[in-house]
């Protein structure tokens, strides 16, 4: 699987937009990118995912660059029980392995 | 939660005991995986399943063995635990789709197990 960076932390503040960045330069073309959360230390939630086109579900939207190389994860409108760990992680979806690195830790403010 | 179980919640040994951790699903997934978090890290793969007894290696298999002998459990056992195996692991399944039938990559964590090796 490729790998990924994210920034280790951010801010947002409330009702505003939270905009995580993510960037997956050696994505292949049959690789997915997955958006998960966690909170404290449940065990981590999925989000979101996509391939090539701008996905949006009730939780997030999920904006990929053309080339693929990067993404960027928006929550509308932050709440303070967004405030998790955030991890992209980028997999076929029929793979076995799937690996995890120390995603983003974001803070939303009142 | 897809139907993920983990056995034990919570469990305290000492260092060259054995212990086995349960993972339980009752949505007949293929895909189980078992991962370990330490404090202020993400997720580490450990070992993976793709079938009744078709398993591999993850990142940090060193210490560790599995099986499942049957599609709803994936056992996970440290045969002589160490300190450094003091984490907390989780347990998740790759869901299939109801309408495709095939795997949608989506991954369902368990709500974890903390060990404490003294």
């Amino acid at each position: 699987d490729a790998k990924t960076t994210q920034p280790t932390s951010m801010d947002c503040a409330e009702g505003r937009a939270a905009n995580l960045p993510c960037n997956h330069s050696t994505i292949s073309g049959n690789e997915y990118v997955y958006w998960y959360r966690q909170i404290h230390s449940q065990g981590p939630q999925y989000i979101i995912h996509g391939l090539k086109n701008n996905e949006t579900n009730e939780m997030a939207s999920l904006i990929i660059t053309e080339d693929r190389k990067s993404s960027t994860l928006i929550l509308p409108h932050a709440t303070l029980r967004d405030t998790a760990v955030y991890y992209c992680i980028v997999r076929v979806t029929n793979a076995g392995k799937s690996t995890f690195g120390d995603g983003t830790t974001l803070t939303v403010k009142p | 939660d897809a139907g993920i179980t983990q056995s034990p919640r919570h469990k305290v040994t000492e260092t060259g005991t054995p212990v086995t951790l349960r993972c339980h699903q009752t949505e007949n997934h293929r895909y189980m995986y078992w991962y370990r978090q330490d404090p202020g890290h993400g997720l580490r793969l450990i070992h993976y399943s793709y079938g009744v007894k078709d398993t591999d290696k993850g990142e940090v298999s060193d210490g560790y063995s599995v099986s499942r002998s049957k599609t709803e459990d994936f056992l996970l056992t440290l045969e002589s635990a160490t300190s450094s195996q003091t984490s907390v692991y989780f347990c998740a399944i790759s869901r299939r789709s109801l309408v495709s039938n095939t795997n949608t990559g989506e991954l369902f964590f368990g709500e974890g197990s903390r060990l404490t090796v003294l």
